[in-house]
């Protein structure tokens, strides 16, 4: 089974429309992380925003948020007011306590995300 | 705060051929992580340093692929013999390690290797 579903292969939003990117995740640690990160043409990762499974709050970072669902399991990444920057692929991650206790990162297959003008 | 470091960020080889990347973590991160990703597929993890000892290893072609991190701070990646599937961009990312609630990732630009 899947530990991240990323069921968007690719979405279109207006510049300075707001865009949702959806992901659920599977585990059963009960003190996992879960993660965004953008992957602009240029390949690198660039980490957004973070919410652990014990917060209370939604994580907001900017124009970056994150919609935690903690019983749908799924935290969905909110970009509001699009700009045209934002085009790029965005991969949520999980993480999660691996059976030899250390943290594992596993990432889903990414939901490439194009802003139009 | 310098990010990690990688080299270099292009590379393209014949099959057969050997290379060689190298990573420089954030300062102070204990953990050392390369992933591999192809094109149109997220990172996967191919090995994971705690300082300098291996934390998960399970994914790494061992036949061909081999990676060190002496004195727990860089980190070199090497295949040899290369093969054409081996073509993909080579993430190296850091994190501070165990026990921090909010441990996060961070990478490096990517050594993305073409296989000829």
């Amino acid at each position: 089974a899947q530990k991240i579903t990323q069921t968007q292969p690719g979405m279109f939003v207006q510049e300075k429309e707001a865009v949702t990117l959806d992901c659920t995740y599977d585990t059963s640690d009960p003190s996992y992380g879960l993660f965004w990160y953008k992957q602009p043409s240029s390949g690198e990762m660039i980490f957004l925003i973070y919410q652990g499974s014990y917060d209370q709050q939604n994580a907001t970072e900017g124009r970056y948020s994150l919609n935690f669902q903690k019983a749908r399991k799924s935290a969905n990444l909110v970009i509001s007011a699009s700009q045209l920057g934002d085009s790029a692929m965005y991969f949520c991650a999980m993480r999660e306590k691996g059976r030899s206790g250390t943290y594992k990162y596993i990432f889903g297959t990414g939901t490439r995300l194009k802003v139009l003008a | 705060e310098a990010g990690v470091a990688q080299s270099p960020r292009y590379k393209i080889i014949e099959k057969r051929q050997s290379v060689a990347f190298w990573c420089n973590p954030i300062s102070g991160h204990a953990t050392l992580y390369w992933y591999q990703q192809i094109l149109g597929q997220g990172p996967k993890l191919l090995i994971q340093f705690q300082n300098n000892g291996v934390v998960d290893d399970s994914q790494l072609p061992k036949d061909r692929f081999s990676a060190e991190r002496l004195k727990g701070v860089d980190s070199t990646l090497k295949i040899q013999p290369a093969k054409l599937e081996d073509s993909a961009v080579y993430l190296c990312a850091s994190s501070f390690g165990q026990g921090r609630t909010k441990d996060t990732q961070y990478f490096g630009p990517g050594t993305r290797l073409t296989v000829l």
